[in-house]
Order: C-alpha cells, then structure tokens, then sequence
C-alpha cells in the first residue's frame, strides 16, 4: 500500500520568510511524487511533479521539492514566500503499478502580510 | 473553461435521500477519478475509470455509491440512502492515458481536478 505524512498541519509565516514543509511517503516500489496547491475557494492545482532524473523539481510560482530517496521524502521549499501563497498544500504520490494518487493530510499554510 | 468540471458544487439534501453528482472530464483525457475529501484531510481515492470500464474501487465506496462512465465521457456517482457521514466534498479528476503499453506509468498520472461538489446531509 502507498501512504503519505504531511508533518506540518498548520504554518504560519511573515512574507519574505522561507518556507519548508515535509512530506514522507511509504511505499515498497518506484513512485512518482506531486505537490498540488488548493488556494481558497479554488480547485486542487498541480505545483510540480518528479517522475525520474535530477530529484530536484522547480515548479510554477518559485516552488522547488528534492526528491531524497534514502529518507522517503519529498520536502516543498520556496526561498520567500508572499500573501498570494496562503492555500492548503498536499503531498501526493502514486507507485508503479497502481493508478490512483494517494494524498497527504495537506499543510494550511497562512502567510501573514 | 476547458477544465473538469462538475455540477452541482453545491447539495443540500437529507438523510435517506439518493443524490447524483456530474463530472465532465478534459475531453481527450481517458482517465477519470473520483475522490472524497473531508475537512482537514486530503483527497481520499473512491473510484477510476479508464474509458467506460471502471478499474478500481476502494474499500471506502460502500454499497451504497455507484459510479458510471457510460460512453467514456462524462461520470455521474451516485449515493443511496444518504448519511450524514457522507457529507464531504466530492472531487473528480481526469488524466489521460496511453493506451501504448511501451509507454510507463510514468507518462500517464498527471491528474487535473475539478473543483467538487459539496455534499451536506442533514
């Protein structure tokens, strides 16, 4: 089975502060990994993915995750963050052979102006 | 807009009714996914779709939910016998799919949503 830990349920941080929040999955296999954004009131959109190759991803809007095989994680890093970057973020991962993605509890993040 | 979408994003509807809910995929997506998500967690799988054949259910879609896809476009899921435990947000998802077996699994799981229905049973 495939499972996902979001350690951070709640952060709150100052614009221009840096940003980190954790993700672990838990599976046996080759995994693809994503990182989707929920801003209020909106649909669930894709931040980034890592598929294979170079385990640092740069997404849309200044984000970036490391894939690091060895701990089973796939961190979200964005240098400065700004009030536009307030929404739930959610870890997600999908493993060979299986079809359907298997989502974190998500991380509220509020940046405060 | 050229995204999934899904009608109605908003029921009412009390306990013991039947309720049925639409997603209309990206038109050349294959894949199609329903989720169920509850306040303070993420997105729970329920079923997939690849084309009309549905692939996969989890153990969380009870007797009561159906769903169908039947010319491999739009999905309805439906719920009988409503309950207030199946209030949440109801999310569909399309992908597509190769169906070129040399193609991995890779290729094929990048999921765009549609932003959901709100259930509230009371």
């Amino acid at each position: 089975a495939q499972s996902v830990s979001q350690h951070n349920h709640h952060v709150i941080l100052s614009e221009a502060a840096s940003l980190e929040l954790g993700c672990n999955y838990s599976y046996g296999g080759t995994v693809n990994l994503f990182w989707y954004v929920q801003y209020p009131g909106q649909h669930l959109q894709l931040l980034l993915k890592y598929f294979s190759g170079d385990p640092l991803v740069k997404g849309i809007k200044g984000f970036e995750a490391e894939f690091i095989k060895s701990k089973f994680s796939f961190n979200l890093r964005k240098p400065s963050v700004q009030w536009s970057d307030t929404a739930e973020y959610f870890c997600a991962v999908v493993g060979t052979g299986r079809r359907a993605l298997t989502f974190g509890s998500g991380t509220r993040l509020q940046v405060q102006p | 807009d050229t995204g999934v979408s899904q009608d109605p994003r908003h029921k009412i509807t009390k306990r013991g009714q039947n309720v049925t809910f639409r997603c209309d995929p990206i038109s050349e997506h294959n894949r199609l996914y329903w989720y169920r998500q509850t306040l303070g967690q993420g997105p729970e799988f329920l079923t997939y779709f690849q084309n009309e054949a549905q692939l996969e259910k989890s153990r969380l879609l009870s007797d009561r939910f159906s769903a169908e896809r039947p010319k491999g476009s739009f999905s309805t899921l439906e719920i009988q016998r409503t309950e207030q435990g199946d209030s949440a947000m109801y999310l569909c998802a399309s992908s597509l799919a190769s169906s070129d077996p040399r193609l991995t699994f890779r290729a094929n799981t990048e999921a765009f949503f549609g932003q959901g229905t709100r259930l509230t049973v009371v």
